[in-house]
């Protein structure tokens, strides 16, 4: 089985300053790690996705995380912050090579102040 | 596509009733999803169909919880009888590749 740990409940930030978020899961196989973004009172968007490849990956909205595997970790950063990036996220993992069943975080509220 | 399509968005009930949620996935999508998110315990997957099969259901708290997927387009959480333990914004998700589409959930309260 996988799971996934999210290391912080809650980051607040200003507006224009740079965040990470922190992602680390465990798997005994290889595995896609996934981050989601949930907005109020609204289900879960998928942001971007490690499949394989290229390590670093990038969303439309200026969003990266970078795959490491030797630190199981997949942490989500953005160089500068809006107050609309205001939200929950949530990293996810799904057993690579099978049915795609994503087991999520407890998530991260990023609250990011004007 | 409307997307992945829940019903209702509110539910406000006894304890010891009937609750049914309602689920429309994705046109063409071959899995299915149903998650439970509670302060407490975060995103929580209670059962995955794929193919209209329920493959696995080890999520599914107690016996007072079924789902059913009678068909590609339509499946149904019911919990029978409900408690106020069960209050909480219940997620159909479908999928057909790697990534999941969500509903806008339903937000139970059992009183």
């Amino acid at each position: 089985a996988q799971s996934v740990t999210q290391l912080d409940s809650q980051v607040p930030v200003f507006e224009e300053a740079p965040v990470e978020l922190r992602c680390n899961y465990s798997s005994s196989v290889s595995v896609y790690l996934f981050w989601y973004v949930q907005y109020p009172n609204q289900g879960l968007q998928l942001l971007l996705k490690y499949l394989s490849g290229s390590t670093l990956v990038e969303s439309i909205n200026g969003f990266e995380a970078e795959f490491n595997k030797s630190q199981t970790s997949f942490h989500l950063r953005k160089p500068s912050v809006h107050i609309s990036d205001t939200a929950e996220y949530f990293c996810a993992v799904s057993r690579a090579g099978g049915s795609y069943i994503p087991t999520f975080g407890r998530g991260t509220s990023l609250i990011v102040h004007p | 596509d409307a997307g992945v399509i829940q019903s209702p968005r509110h539910e406000v009930t006894e304890m010891g009733q009937e609750v049914t949620l309602r689920c429309k996935p994705i046109s063409g999508h071959n899995s299915l999803f149903w998650y439970r998110q509670t302060m407490m315990r975060g995103l929580e997957l209670l059962i995955y169909f794929n193919n209209n099969v329920p493959i696995d259901d080890s999520g599914m708290p107690e016996d007072r919880f079924s789902a059913k997927m009678p068909n590609a387009s339509f499946s149904t959480l019911k919990i029978q009888p409900s408690e106020p333990r069960d209050s909480a914004v219940y997620f159909c998700a479908s999928s057909l590749g790697f990534e999941a589409f969500f509903g806008q959930g339903t937000r139970l309260t059992v009183v």
